[in-house]
């Protein structure tokens, strides 16, 4: 089982570019969401999506973007990067949002911001 | 505004050792209480915690979860090299516009000397 894959593992970025990190999933799973983790923050929310087609903002979701297009994939866009989005973005999935069921986690991107 | 706290923040101790990990909330709508372990990558789920007072065990961990006094524990008895990681708390919103949402702790960082 795949489970939550995210690419690329590694990127770096000049300050203004813009990128799209990637997510998929293999479990049917309809609830999908975005973190980023940042030392002595946790894990903080930035966006996060229901089902196909629908998405809403997280904790932090200025300079990003979401889109849900199919069920399986939920890629995250930085419109113009800034080193303040220097961070390591994590993926997850669950089978629905209730929080009967555990969010899984993709591996994660460590991105830097230039 | 949801909170998540843990503590301690981090815990040096050898192995053998019996530990536990503390975590408070205040979540509105709340649905369960989820406790991970990340290690180099993605955050490996542990448990879920729904109902309060009933333990929840594997192998040498086991959680439990108050609602009245919003709190949970995670104990970890005959510490070995390999638990040592950052366990990571969240609580889950299951209402309203903050569905599914988790919200982190700040992560406590175990270390196992041999």
């Amino acid at each position: 089982n795949a489970g939550v894959t995210q690419t690329p593992k590694f990127q770096v970025l000049k300050t203004g570019q813009s990128m799209t990190l990637q997510c998929a999933q293999d479990m049917n799973h309809e609830y999908m969401s975005w973190y980023r983790q940042d030392p002595g923050m946790g894990l903080r929310l930035i966006h996060y999506s229901v089902g196909a087609g629908i998405t809403d903002q997280g904790e932090v979701p200025n300079g990003y973007n979401v889109s849900r297009s199919t069920t399986e994939d939920f890629p995250l866009r930085l419109l113009s990067a800034a080193p303040s989005q220097t961070s390591v973005y994590f993926c997850a999935s669950s089978r629905t949002g209730s929080g009967d069921q555990p969010q899984h986690f993709g591996d994660g991107t460590r991105l830097s911001i230039l | 505004e949801d909170k998540v706290v843990q503590s301690p923040l981090s815990l040096v101790v050898h192995e053998g050792d019996t530990v536990t990990l503390n975590c408070s909330y205040e979540v509105t709508n709340f649905r369960s209480l989820l406790w991970y372990k990340q290690e180099k990558k993605a955050p490996t789920f542990l448990f879920m915690l729904t109902s309060s007072g009933i333990e929840k065990k594997s192998g040498r961990l086991s959680s439990i979860l108050d609602k009245k006094e919003l709190f949970s524990i995670l104990n970890i008895t005959a510490t070995q090299t390999g638990d040592s990681a950052v366990y990571l708390c969240a609580a889950v919103n299951a209402g309203g516009t903050s569905y599914g949402k988790l919200t982190f702790g700040q992560g406590t960082i175990l270390t196992v000397h041999p």
